[in-house]
C-alpha cells in the first residue's frame, strides 16, 4: 500500500499472475476516485476511477474496489504483463468543482517479472 | 494525435531567473492544472483553471503563476526561481471541472542551480 516517507512500496510478481495494489486515503468527503499508471519519463494515464456510489468496477483486466468503511481502495490487476511494469498512484477528489483537484498518493512500484 | 504538449522538455536554470512553462491542449478542454512531482511527495496542485479566464491556487502556488488567456494554453510562470523549484511539473486538463478524469502532458523536468 502506499504511505508517507521517500521510498515508494513496491510489488513483485511474475508474469501471469493477478497484482493486487492498495491506497488509503484519509478525507472521509472523498467521494471520487481515481487510479493512475505512470511509465518511467512520462505522465500519468488514467487506468479507472470509480465513485462513492459504488464499491467496485471493472475495466479491461483491472478492477478497483472501494471500501468506505475503512477507507481504502485497490486495484487489481488480472493476468500481468510486463507493460503493466510501472508507477501506480490514487488520487481522491472531493464533490463538486473539486473534482480535478485531485489529492494524489505517493505510487507503488509494480515490477512484473517474465 | 489530441493531447497535451508541454515545452521545455526539460531545463537546466540558474536561480534569480524567470522561466515560463508552455502547456498547450487541443481537446477544448474547460478545465486546466498544473502538478510538480518530487519523489516521496508524489503530485502536487500548484494551480488550476476551471475555464478559460479564470485560475485559481492549488496546494504550492507560493513561487508560480499562471494565466488563462484562452482554452488552449495555461502557461505556468515562475518570476525568480529557487533550487526548491527543482522538479518535473505536469500539465493536466478535464473536458470540465468535475466528474471525468485528467489528462495529463509528459512533463517538464526543471532543475534549479
Amino acid at each position: 500500500g502506499e504511505n508517507v516517507g521517500l521510498h515508494l512500496p513496491t510489488l513483485s510478481v511474475q508474469e501471469g499472475d493477478n497484482s493486487i495494489i492498495n491506497c488509503a486515503y484519509s478525507n472521509s468527503a472523498s467521494d471520487y476516485f481515481i487510479w493512475y499508471k505512470q511509465e518511467s519519463g512520462k505522465g500519468p494515464q488514467f487506468i479507472i476511477d470509480i465513485r462513492s456510489n459504488m464499491d467496485k468496477r471493472q475495466g479491461q483486466r483491472v478492477t478497483v474496489l472501494l471500501n468506505k468503511t475503512v477507507k481504502h481502495l485497490s486495484l487489481q490487476i488480472a493476468a500481468t504483463q510486463p507493460g503493466d511494469s510501472a508507477v501506480y498512484f490514487c488520487a481522491e477528489a472531493a464533490g463538486g468543482t473539486s473534482y480535478g483537484k485531485l489529492t494524489f498518493g505517493q505510487g507503488t512500484i509494480l515490477t512484473v517479472h517474465p | 494525435i489530441a493531447g497535451i504538449t508541454q515545452a521545455p522538455t526539460s531545463q537546466i536554470l540558474a536561480a534569480g531567473r524567470r522561466m515560463t512553462l508552455r502547456c498547450t491542449q487541443d481537446m477544448r478542454h474547460n478545465a486546466m492544472y498544473w502538478y510538480r512531482q518530487d519523489l516521496g511527495l508524489g503530485l502536487r496542485l500548484i494551480h488550476y483553471s476551471n475555464t478559460a479566464g479564470t485560475t485559481g491556487k492549488g496546494e504550492v502556488p507560493d513561487g508560480y503563476s499562471v494565466s488563462r488567456a484562452n482554452t488552449d494554453d495555461f502557461p505556468l510562470t515562475l518570476a525568480s526561481a529557487v533550487p526548491s523549484q527543482t522538479s518535473v511539473y505536469f500539465c493536466a486538463s478535464s473536458p470540465k471541472p468535475g466528474n471525468s478524469p485528467l489528462h495529463f502532458g509528459n512533463g517538464t523536468r526543471l532543475t534549479v542551480t
